[in-house]
Formats: C-alpha cells, structure tokens, sequence
C-alpha cells in the first residue's frame, strides 16, 4: 500500500520568508512519481513538480526548489522569498505503476502580508 | 495546449437526485481516473478505464458508476445523492498509466442540498 504524509497541517508566515512543507512516503514499488500540486481557493490542482524515483537531483524552478532524498523516502518542498500569492493548500501525492495518486494530507499555507 | 476539460464546472443537486460528471481527456491520452476531494480533505481516488475497461477501483461507493466510452471521454454517475457527496470531483488523464503526461481536469463541484 502506498502512503503519503504531510506533517504540517498548517504553516502561517509573513511575507520574504522561507518556508519549507515536508513529504514523506511509503512503497514498496521500486519505480514511482512523487508530485507536488498547489490548490488555491478557486479549488483547480495546480501541478508544480514531477520527479521520478531514479532521479534524485534537486530541482530549482524560481523562488520554489524541492529536496529529494530516498534514503529517507522524502520530497521536500520549499518556498523562497515567500509572497502573499503562495497562500494555497499544498499537496504531496504518490503515483505508482497503476497510475492512480496518493495525496498527502495536505498543508495549508498562508502567507502574510 | 489541450487539457482535460470537465462539466459542469459547478453542479447542485438535491437529496435523492442523480448527477452525471463529464470528463474528456487530453487527445490520445486513453486512460482517465476519478477523485472525490471532500472539502477539507485531500482528493482520494475512485476509479479508473483503461481502453473503455475499469483498469482500477478504489473506495467508490455502490450508489456510483462510470464508464469511458470510444473516444475516450467518460462519464461519472452518481445516484441517490447524500448531502456526504458533495465534493470537489477531479477527472485525470494519461497516457496508458504512464504518470510523465499525467494532467488534471479543473474540477466539478457537487453540491448536494
């Protein structure tokens, strides 16, 4: 069975900070996704990131990196110089070979001005 | 580019009524999956066709059906509607069950009153 845990239900800070959301995973499948999707009010999945099980290399796109570490099954997310527009709930989610996601729990970012 | 376009965008309905959710998915994507997102709770899956067969089925309730037909879109019938099903309902689509191409809709919001 696959798992995805999100720790921080919630994160609250004020603008220009930096803030990271934390995702740790469980499978037993060798080859997976791991995915990150943002979800504003207005409800639509953002997608943000997709990274494969062989591929380790952290990835910067901007102000948003992601930490990919297997030995400790986790997919970290992080935020520089965060903004007000980066409020959102934010979801980890676990794809396997059947092709259906697992999501996290979700985090529910806001971001103060 | 193409997305994975779902209708309605918002739906309400009452007790005891049936609904049907419509996906059509990104040309030449042939598999679609379903999410039911309760509000507060992250997407869990439902049900997915691969090639017009169920490929996979997760914790969909008896009172659902679905379906995909030849061109690929597919449909999501929902009798006997409780206030519980009122949701966010999320179609997906992809390639087979290859997750590189893997693409939300934006969403139908169920409302049962």
């Amino acid at each position: 069975a696959q798992k995805v845990t999100q720790a921080q239900t919630e994160i609250s800070v004020v603008e220009k900070e930096d803030v990271t959301l934390d995702c740790v995973y469980e499978t037993r499948d060798t080859t997976y996704y791991l995915f990150w999707y943002k979800q504003p009010p207005s409800g639509e999945l953002v997608f943000l990131i997709r990274r494969n099980s062989f591929d380790e290399q952290n990835e910067i796109s901007g102000r948003y990196s992601w930490n990919f570490q297997k030995s400790t099954s986790s997919f970290n997310f992080t935020i520089t110089a965060s903004q007000v527009v980066d409020s959102a709930v934010y979801f980890c989610a676990l794809g396997t070979s059947y092709g259906k996601l697992t999501f996290g729990q979700g985090t529910i970012l806001t971001v103060h001005p | 580019a193409a997305g994975v376009i779902q209708s309605p965008r918002h739906l309400i309905k009452e007790k005891r009524e049936t609904a049907t959710l419509k996906c059509y998915p990104i040309p030449r994507h042939d598999t679609v999956y379903w999410y039911q997102q309760g509000p507060g709770q992250d997407p869990q899956f439902l049900i997915s066709f691969y090639e017009k067969m169920q490929s996979d089925k997760g914790s969909i309730p008896d009172r659902f059906s679905a379906q995909q037909f030849s061109d690929y879109h597919s449909e999501l019938n929902m009798s006997s509607l409780e206030l519980g099903d009122s949701a966010l309902y999320f179609c997906a689509s992809s390639y087979r069950t290859d997750l590189r191409g893997y693409t939300f809709g934006s969403g139908t919001r169920l409302t049962v009153v």
